[in-house]
């Protein structure tokens, strides 16, 4: 099957510091990448979706300013948490879906856990 | 607005016993549903989805779901458990005029030896 990969695996920051989360579709064009938020023991909370070339459309109550997402190529797209408290520490998950629309498999990268000190 | 839901938090079984994982949902028109498998730290994982046709669908390490309309579920069944099989589901869903997927709140499931 398509494969994402996500990086880094693992990230820890001081508070006050931005840190960029890449997700890659190795083997295929992602039209449309998504990022989500899991808490622990909670499921998945879609923060945003980027589609190539064009500004990432947000959910409600997700902060554009503080989570950027760009979506430059039609295998990149990244997250970056800026200015990253505490309260941002938690599990980031990209997937990545190589057509728009029609049954549109999501592909998931294996996740980011961020840890801000 | 859709919805799914995953009424059990956690699902106890016995190896080598049935497990089932339930899902009903709430899609306007025919959705899309599917399921995925996340191990600890990792992401999710594909097992199947159901598209249209059969409603049986037949999924990864011998998963497999059925589709009921009348009832708007996409349960989740193994006919016999691994203790490998311990993990976290989620259900998910979407109509067919977007692309974004609404997940359920997800179900952990232990298999004891």
């Amino acid at each position: 099957g398509a494969v994402v990969s996500q990086h880094p695996s693992w990230v820890i920051c001081k508070s006050g510091t931005s840190v960029k989360i890449e997700c890659r579709s190795l083997d295929f064009q992602a039209t449309t990448m998504f990022w989500y938020r899991q808490f622990p023991k909670q499921s998945l909370m879609l923060m945003a979706t980027s589609n190539e070339g064009s500004k990432a459309t947000y959910e409600q109550g997700v902060e554009k300013d503080k989570f950027l997402i760009n979506h430059a190529s039609l295998t990149l797209s990244t997250l970056t948490v800026t200015s990253a408290h505490p309260e941002d520490s938690s599990f980031y998950i990209c997937s990545a879906t190589e057509t728009s629309g029609g049954t549109g498999e999501l592909f998931f990268g294996e996740g980011s856990r961020l840890t801000v000190l | 607005a859709q919805s799914v839901a995953q009424p059990e938090d956690q699902v106890n079984v016995a190896e080598g016993n049935p497990l089932t994982v339930k899902c009903t949902y709430s899609v306007s028109g025919n959705p899309y549903l599917f399921w995925y498998v996340q191990y600890p730290n990792r992401g999710l994982q594909f097992l199947l989805k159901y598209i249209t046709g059969d409603n049986l669908v037949k999924g990864s390490y011998g998963f497999e779901a059925e589709f009921n309309k009348s009832q708007t579920s996409f349960h989740l069944k193994k006919p016999s458990a691994l203790v490998s099989d311990s993990a976290l589901y989620f259900c998910a869903a979407r109509g067919r005029a977007g692309n974004k997927l609404t997940f359920g709140g997800g179900t952990r499931v232990l298999v004891k030896p």
